[in-house]
């Protein structure tokens, strides 16, 4: 089983459509989540840490379920520069060292 | 704040020779850094941590002897590809972590290598 596991996608929306992310991991000893955004050929970037309460980012919400080892991400009323690949990225097992998804693309067309 | 910046953005070199890549942390002070590779549409994959002035610890599977880091200062972290082959083209990225942070690590711009 992969330590952290994403449905690869593409999901395609239209612009101002909803569009909801999951992600599973297997190390229960894991303490820090995060989304990164990623363009085609560029470096990750930090797009929010992932908390217990769940936290929002304007247009972003994340939610984390310890129980059930499982993070996701909503993104409400996409924009077309929304799009880009999400990754979903873990702390290996209390430490300072991340282990990233493979990745969830999305394509928001017009 | 917290920008990391990476030299070279691209190279293409021949089978054989070695290629150096510079990581620096430009407006922080590093604790730790990380080297990284990507294969078109995978998954970033660590490929070694470094702290300043101490060796490396390189994740299983990764050659020690062929990717070559040096972390001479708490700014600067460099990876040495020897004696690279076709199969070491990637897109190689580091990343540097502070303390206070809670595990969020800032990426560098990446490096694309290719070896022809």
């Amino acid at each position: 089983r992969k330590e952290v596991e994403q449905d690869p996608g593409p999901f395609n929306v239209p612009e101002g459509a909803t569009v909801a992310f999951n992600c599973t991991y297997s190390n229960s000893a894991s303490q820090s989540f995060f989304w990164y955004r990623q363009d085609c050929r560029k470096e990750p970037k930090l797009l929010m840490s992932v908390y217990s309460s769940g936290n929002e980012d304007g247009r972003f919400t994340a939610q984390l379920n310890r129980a059930s080892q499982y993070i996701s991400l909503l993104i409400r009323d996409s924009k077309l520069s929304d799009s880009a690949t999400y990754l979903c990225v873990v702390n290996k097992g209390g430490g300072n060292k991340l282990t990233f998804g493979t990745g969830t693309q999305l394509k928001v067309e017009l | 704040g917290a920008v990391v910046s990476q030299h070279p953005s691209w190279v293409i070199c021949k089978s054989g020779t070695s290629v150096k890549i510079e990581c620096r942390s430009l407006d922080f002070q590093a604790t730790t850094m990380f080297w990284y590779r990507q294969f078109p549409k995978q998954s970033l994959m660590l490929m070694a941590t470094s702290n300043e002035g101490s060796k490396a610890t390189y994740e299983q599977g990764v050659e020690k002897d062929k990717f070559l880091i040096n972390h001479a200062s708490l700014t600067l972290s460099t990876l040495t590809v020897t004696s690279a082959h076709p199969e070491d083209s990637s897109f190689y990225i580091c990343s540097a972590d502070t303390e206070g942070d809670l595990y969020e690590q800032y990426f560098g711009p990446g490096t694309r290598l290719t070896v022809t």
